[in-house]
């Protein structure tokens, strides 16, 4: 079955250090790649995502993502994070041959002031 | 992106009565919404897909008799949990989508607390 891998669940970051979350999807066909996030007590909200074109992308809060279609990967970077940046993470990805959106399971970031 | 509403944000009910969440698109035609459940510090849950005007599509676990899904017009769904029990408390989350868009807009969650 398809399915989406986030391998951290829980990251404790210092500010300004440097972010990277994984993520893998299992599936050989065309994929659409997101990237969440959900602050405390707060619905989720679109960082950025993923049809076509530079697998580079850039999203909101000085976010990025490189989709790497040999590793079916989709990690998350941000070069320096804040304290604001607490939330959880969840990677998603939309299979082409339906509507479904399949979830990872969340990576927690703490940030530590 | 769609802007999508849910009421109400927070519910709570005695165990045994029955709550309706609706889902709104406010500014989509969203032939196709989802719902899904969030347990406490876990990723979404989907539980069903409804198109609009036919019945619901659900995920294997989910009752249908519990959950009852209307997906009347383009911008309302309603999940109804019948017969709530304290095992149904949790975060109800709508998204709404349309034919061939690939990307689903979600509404802001509605916390259900059965006691």
């Amino acid at each position: 079955a398809q399915s989406v891998s986030q391998h951290n669940h829980h990251v404790i970051l210092s500010e300004a250090a440097s972010l990277e979350l994984g993520c893998n999807y299992s599936y050989g066909g065309t994929v659409n790649l997101f990237w969440y996030v959900q602050y405390p007590g707060q619905h989720l909200q679109l960082l950025l995502k993923y049809f076509s074109g530079d697998p580079l992308v850039k999203g909101i809060k000085g976010f990025e993502a490189e989709f790497i279609k040999s590793k079916f990967s989709f990690n998350l970077r941000k070069p320096s994070v804040q304290w604001s940046d607490t939330a959880e993470y969840f990677c998603a990805v939309i299979l082409n041959r339906d509507d479904k959106i399949i979830f990872g399971k969340g990576t927690r970031l703490h940030i530590l002031p | 992106g769609a802007v999508v509403s849910q009421h109400p944000s927070r519910v709570i009910c005695k165990s045994g009565t029955s709550v309706k969440i609706e889902c709104r698109s406010l500014d989509f035609q969203a032939t196709t919404m989802f719902w899904y459940r969030q347990f406490p510090k876990q990723s979404l849950m989907l539980m069903a897909t409804s198109n609009e005007g036919s019945k619901a599509t659900y995920e294997q676990g989910v009752e249908k008799d519990k959950f009852l899904i209307n997906h009347a017009s383009l911008t309302l769904s309603t999940l109804t949990v019948t017969s709530a029990h304290p095992e149904d408390s949790s975060f109800y989350i709508c998204s709404v989508g349309s034919t061939g868009y690939n990307e689903q807009f979600f509404g802001p969650g509605t916390r259900l607390t059965v006691l």
